[in-house]
């Protein structure tokens, strides 16, 4: 199974300030068809996860612009451009493109 | 608009078994995929198995090979999960999750389910 790595574990963070959550996975996350199914998902406590971001970098809809992804290959970050208190709660990566579907340990956003 | 709304919380001894419904509606059932993802207490998601809603497709997570078993019923729009010869390790909140076009991943959740097993 391919093992998706998160880093930090846990985010303190300034209400307006930047956070920045890396997810790297064991092999590269190109499928055969040209995509690379990467994507985001915030999880607020006693919610179900909730999606951010797919194939690396597309919002899905209603999410706030101050939310972001980037990177290929096997390398992914999420960026938050400015937190603000609704934001708080566990931040998972999860891939598609291998047969099954993994997640990242996640990252824990909180307010310092 | 999209929801997936499901049964309640069980509580279930070992050995048994257990059914999950996930209801959509807001879409056409059949253009996506029903994925099941459950969360251990404090633990990250794992992901389970996935029925196509046009066919009935189905395939499942080795791990759970063999005690798992995905239905659908189309006229219902609803996805159902059946996990057997349950144990202490299966307590987890259950999801179900739409999969489709154009985002390839879970775009919309179920409220989940929570399944304890104990004696």
């Amino acid at each position: 199974d391919i093992v998706m790595t998160q880093t930090p574990l846990s985010s303190p963070v300034t209400l307006g300030q930047p956070a920045s959550i890396s997810c790297r996975s064991s092999q590269s996350l190109v499928h055969s068809d040209g995509n690379t199914y990467l994507s985001w998902l915030q999880q607020r406590p006693g919610q179900p996860p909730r999606l951010l971001i797919y194939k690396i970098s597309n919002r899905f809809s209603g999410v706030p612009d101050r939310f972001s992804g980037s990177g290929a290959g096997t390398d992914f970050t999420l960026r938050i451009s400015r937190v603000e208190a609704e934001d708080v709660g566990v931040y998972y990566c999860t891939q598609a493109t291998h047969f099954p579907r993994t997640f990242g340990g996640g990252t824990r956003v909180e307010i310092k | 608009q999209v929801q997936l709304v499901q049964s309640g919380a069980a509580v279930k001894e070992p050995g048994a078994s257990v059914m999950v419904s996930c209801q959509a509606s807001g879409y056409t059932f059949r253009n996506y995929a029903i994925h099941w993802v459950r969360q251990a207490p404090g633990q990250t998601p794992e992901w389970m198995a996935w029925i196509n809603g046009g066919n009935g497709d189905t395939r499942y997570s080795p791990k759970l090979q063999g005690r798992v078993t995905l239905t659908r019923d189309t006229s219902a729009s609803t996805a159902f999960m059946d996990l057997t010869s349950l144990r202490s390790e299966d307590t987890a909140v259950y999801y179900c999750a739409r999969v489709g076009e154009p985002t390839g991943t879970f775009d919309y959740w179920g409220q989940g389910t929570p399944v304890t097993v104990s004696s």
